[in-house]
């Protein structure tokens, strides 16, 4: 059964920094594409990033580039986010997902979240 | 980038068909075939059940089914039931090979 897990969430001063975990497990995790979504608090889902399965191609939303690095450990079956410089607007639930590439990139598993609130 | 352009809200009866739009820009949703639809529940993680305009992955209905002309994809549910209350996300694959959701929409049976 495929299992996504995400850790590392909580609060957050603005200005700071926090690292998100995903523990992938049921599949062939180094032979996937894998990404990060989130979705603010009420809001819509928001694509943050996504990354290859050897970690040499990683693309990223406009907006979060520079401040966010999407990340793996292929033998610890591990994806990883990098927060920077947090937001009040980066107050979010961050999912983890796996892609199923058909020549794009869809996400047919994700994890149950994990939530960043960013404040003072 | 802007965010595709979904309708906030649709409602439908149980056993009617409702369509949610997804309109987007030449440079994402009309330049493709490529886009898909998810569903999420209240307090639950998404889940996909259309890609490719409209394949299913296994396990999901035949009751959702997925369209796509010039730059508006829909997805239509046909014979709705009380479990299909949940919002929906259209997303596409752009031109800068990033990703893009819709706004989403909330589907209410009545």
């Amino acid at each position: 059964e495929v299992q996504l897990v995400e850790s590392g969430g909580g609060l957050v001063q603005p200005g700071g920094s926090l690292r998100l975990s995903c523990a992938a497990s049921g599949f062939t995790f180094s032979s996937y594409w894998m990404t990060w979504v989130r979705q603010a608090p009420g809001k819509g889902l928001e694509w943050v990033a996504n990354i290859n399965q050897d970690g040499s191609q990683r693309y990223y939303v406009g907006s979060l580039k520079g401040r966010f690095t999407i990340s793996r450990d292929n033998p610890v079956n591990s994806l990883y986010l990098r927060m920077n410089s947090l937001r009040a607007e980066d107050t979010a639930v961050y999912f983890c997902a796996r892609v199923f590439w058909t020549g794009y990139p869809n996400f047919d598993y994700w994890g149950q979240g994990s939530l960043v609130t960013v404040s003072s | 980038q802007s965010a595709l352009t979904q309708p906030a809200s649709v409602s439908g009866s149980p056993g009617q068909s409702i369509t949610i739009s997804c309109t987007g820009t030449s440079s994402d949703l009309g330049g493709y075939e490529y886009f898909s639809w998810y569903q999420q529940s209240p307090a639950k993680a998404p889940k996909l059940i259309i890609y490719e305009v409209t394949n299913r992955p296994s396990g999901i209905s035949n009751r959702f089914s997925g369209s796509k002309s010039g730059n508006t994809a829909s997805l239509t549910i046909s014979g709705l039931q009380a479990e299909d209350e949940a919002d929906y996300y259209c997303s596409s694959y752009t031109s800068r090979s990033t990703v893009i959701f819709g706004g989403g929409t909330k589907l209410t049976v009545l």
